[in-house]
């Protein structure tokens, strides 16, 4: 699994856009890329999937530049309710190394 | 989307009982599943993959005979945490795969926070 990089943690202002930026240098061409949310005590949820250029949901958008070799996870007009943890993950299908960064630690503030 | 339901949420034990944390999945077949454990600030560690209908997978340093995990169906597996201590108290989250998708996604449940007294 290639193994992510992302900043420890961001602060922001509620309406603001967030950019979340992971490194994974070392990604396979088989891999997806993989957001997900985690409020405390709760379980990860499932934010944002992409392999490359641009993909973009009802809650956000994931920016992946042509080499891949890291993604961009923007959350637009960010409220408190988006402070929480942000992973990605990287992996494909038939791998079974669902191993975690360290996340990204997003406070919003008012 | 797919749900994975984790019980129990919580659970307070005295040092040296066990405890069993369910997991399943509602409406898909999970033909794998992931264990995780969670200290507080902490990132998810992984602790083991279980492939249903064979022995789990443990990652280095989580003991196999400590952690019993069983995944019997496509639809459950558990995990044991068997004469737990209080060093074991930690947050306990299952995920699933859903195999019916082409790209990797996982499903998580709702954790459970194990306090050992």
């Amino acid at each position: 699994l290639a193994k992510t990089t992302q900043p420890i943690s961001m602060d922001s202002y509620e309406g603001q856009e967030v950019n979340i930026t992971c490194s994974h240098n070392n990604i396979a061409t088989n891999d997806y890329i993989t957001w997900y949310q985690q409020f405390p005590s709760q379980g990860p949820r499932f934010i944002i999937q992409g392999y490359k250029t641009k993909v973009t949901n009802e809650v956000a958008s994931l920016f992946i530049p042509a080499d891949r070799k890291s993604s961009t996870l923007s959350l637009p007009r960010v409220s408190l309710s988006d402070t929480a943890v942000y992973y990605c993950l990287v992996g494909f299908y038939n791998n079974n190394d669902m191993r975690f960064g360290a996340g990204t630690r997003l406070t919003v503030k008012p | 989307g797919a749900v994975v339901s984790q019980h129990p949420s919580r659970v307070i034990c005295k040092s040296g009982t066990s405890v069993k944390i369910e997991c399943r999945s509602l409406d898909f077949q999970a033909t794998t599943m992931f264990w995780y454990r969670q200290f507080p600030k902490q990132s998810l560690m992984l602790m083991a993959t279980s492939n249903e209908g064979s022995k789990a997978t443990y990652e280095q340093g989580v003991e196999k005979d400590k952690f019993l995990i069983n995944h019997a169906s496509l639809t459950l597996s558990t995990l044991t945490v068997t004469s737990a201590h209080p060093e074991d108290s930690s947050f306990y989250i299952c995920s699933a795969r859903d195999g019916g998708w082409a790209n990797e996604k996982l499903f998580f449940g709702s954790g459970t926070q194990l306090s050992v007294l």
